[in-house]
């Protein structure tokens, strides 16, 4: 299986700041990874795609990037509705596997 | 819109069989390109890939679940199953079903990736 690492498990910001969370994969994915939003008591919601790819009707103050083994993504101004959990994924191989999740709060 | 939503007992008592159902509006079952998939997340934990199914029936499931899963689906009711049999306490999560979009083609990709593109509210299913 191709294990998803994103350090740290939580992250503390501010309003308006421009936010960067991680995620590592243990192999080789070209550019098969995804990322998804969840707040709590809610199911994930897709935000990108192909590691670089913005979904239809996600603002774009959120942005991915890396390729191969390391991806970020990128939340230019931080909103109140933005605090929330956030896990990638790797599409490249099945069995499909989630990162476990970089938790943003408040500081 | 394509809406899911999961149905079945929240109780499951421990060695029982989970059963869960994915009931699809707004689309059709039967659509090329997508796939029809279970995952599930424990209590305060991460999400965790069960497996998933095609109209045509084919399926593929998660290997450290592979002994215990059958997922199904029956086109006529736009709808698909999962099955968990011999449960325990490990198995308590939110199950969730979703829709795979099996033909989202990126530049940097040579073959078409999966996205988990619609998502069901998700049901607690206790084992106890």
């Amino acid at each position: 299986d191709i294990r998803m690492t994103q350090p740290p498990s939580s992250l503390s910001a501010s309003l308006g700041d421009r936010v960067t969370i991680t995620c590592r994969t243990s192999h080789n994915i070209s550019s098969y990874l995804n990322w998804y939003q969840q707040k709590p008591g809610k199911a994930p919601k897709l935000l990108i795609y192909g590691a670089s790819s913005l979904q239809s009707g996600v603002p774009s103050r959120f942005s991915g990037s890396g390729s191969g083994t390391d991806f970020t993504l990128t939340i230019s101004s931080l909103q109140p509705e933005d605090f929330a959990t956030y896990y990638c994924q790797q599409s490249y191989i099945t069995p499909l596997t989630f990162g476990q999740g970089t938790k943003l709060e408040i500081k | 819109q394509v809406q899911l939503q999961e149905s079945g007992p929240g109780l499951v008592k421990p060695s029982q069989i989970l059963s869960l159902t994915c009931t699809v509006s707004g689309g059709s079952i039967s659509s090329d390109g997508y796939y029809w998939s279970w995952i599930r997340q424990h209590p305060g934990k991460g999400l965790e890939w069960i497996g998933y199914i095609y109209y045509s029936g084919s399926a593929y499931y998660n290997p450290s679940l592979k002994s215990r899963v059958t997922i199904s689906i029956d086109t006529s009711k736009n709808q698909f199953s999962l099955k968990l049999s011999s449960v325990t306490a490990a198995d308590t999560a939110v199950y969730y079903c979703a829709r795979v979009d099996s033909e989202v083609v990126v530049a940097a990709n040579p073959e078409p990736e999966e996205i988990f593109d619609y998502w069901g509210h998700g049901i607690l299913v206790t084992v106890s």
